[in-house]
């Protein structure tokens, strides 16, 4: 069993849908939540970074954690042909050192038509 | 502020042959990261540097790869020989702040590499 699950879609929405991301993972170790946005040729750049359960609003997105579930989610509100990308979920756990690798999912690529 | 840059940004080599890659991080950051994605599959951890010290190489897949980072400012990843299976997108990533919290992780643009 991997320990990050990601539906890698693709997905394609209408301007102004409502976008849900998902990921599930496996081990309870993991404390830390963060979602990238990659788009195409370039590298991942952090969206939203949550650390306990429940949501984290930034704008049109929401990030959701549900530790007990061992699942996270993405909420893209209005969304936007320049949301177009792929969205990756990445997890780390708590060492006690300098910096820590994350884990991550294999991203869902989004579309949204105007 | 420059953000992480990677070169080169593609490199098409022969099986067999040596590759040098390339990461300048944000300049002050102490941690420096590589990661690598093979087509179809997710990012994964190579390894974790905190100035000129390897903290974490439990991701390096074999003893062909060599990273370096001499001075603690920019890293090289070099691949000697090269296998058909080291294709792929190699990310550098780094953060500012060690501890016991994660940090932001800023990544680059990544350099992709094709073995022929």
């Amino acid at each position: 069993q991997k320990e990050v699950e990601q539906d890698p879609g693709p997905l394609s929405v209408p301007e102004g849908a409502i976008v849900s991301l998902n990921c599930t993972y496996s081990n309870s170790a993991f404390q830390y939540f963060m979602w990238y946005r990659q788009y195409s040729r370039k590298g991942p750049e952090l969206l939203m970074y949550t650390y306990s359960s429940g949501n984290k609003e930034d704008g049109r997105f929401t990030a959701q954690v549900d530790k007990s579930s061992k699942y996270i989610s993405l909420f893209i509100r209005d969304s936007q042909p320049s949301d177009s990308a792929t969205y990756l979920c990445a997890m780390s756990a708590l060492v006690l050192q300098a910096g820590t690798a994350l884990i991550f999912g294999k991203g869902t690529t989004l579309s949204v038509s105007s | 502020e420059a953000g992480v840059t990677q070169f080169p940004s593609h490199s098409v080599i022969e099986k067999g042959q040596t590759v040098t890659l390339r990461c300048d991080p944000i300049s002050g950051h102490d941690n420096l990261y590589w990661y690598r994605r093979v087509m179809g599959k997710e990012i994964k951890f190579l390894l974790h540097f905190v100035k000129e010290s390897k903290q974490d190489e439990s991701g390096m897949p074999n003893n062909r790869f060599l990273a370096e980072r001499t001075g603690g400012t920019y890293s090289t990843l070099k691949v000697q020989p090269a296998e058909l299976e080291d294709s792929g997108v190699y990310f550098c990533a780094s953060s500012s702040r060690g501890g016991y919290r994660t940090d932001t992780q800023y990544f680059g643009p990544g350099t992709r590499l094709t073995v022929l």
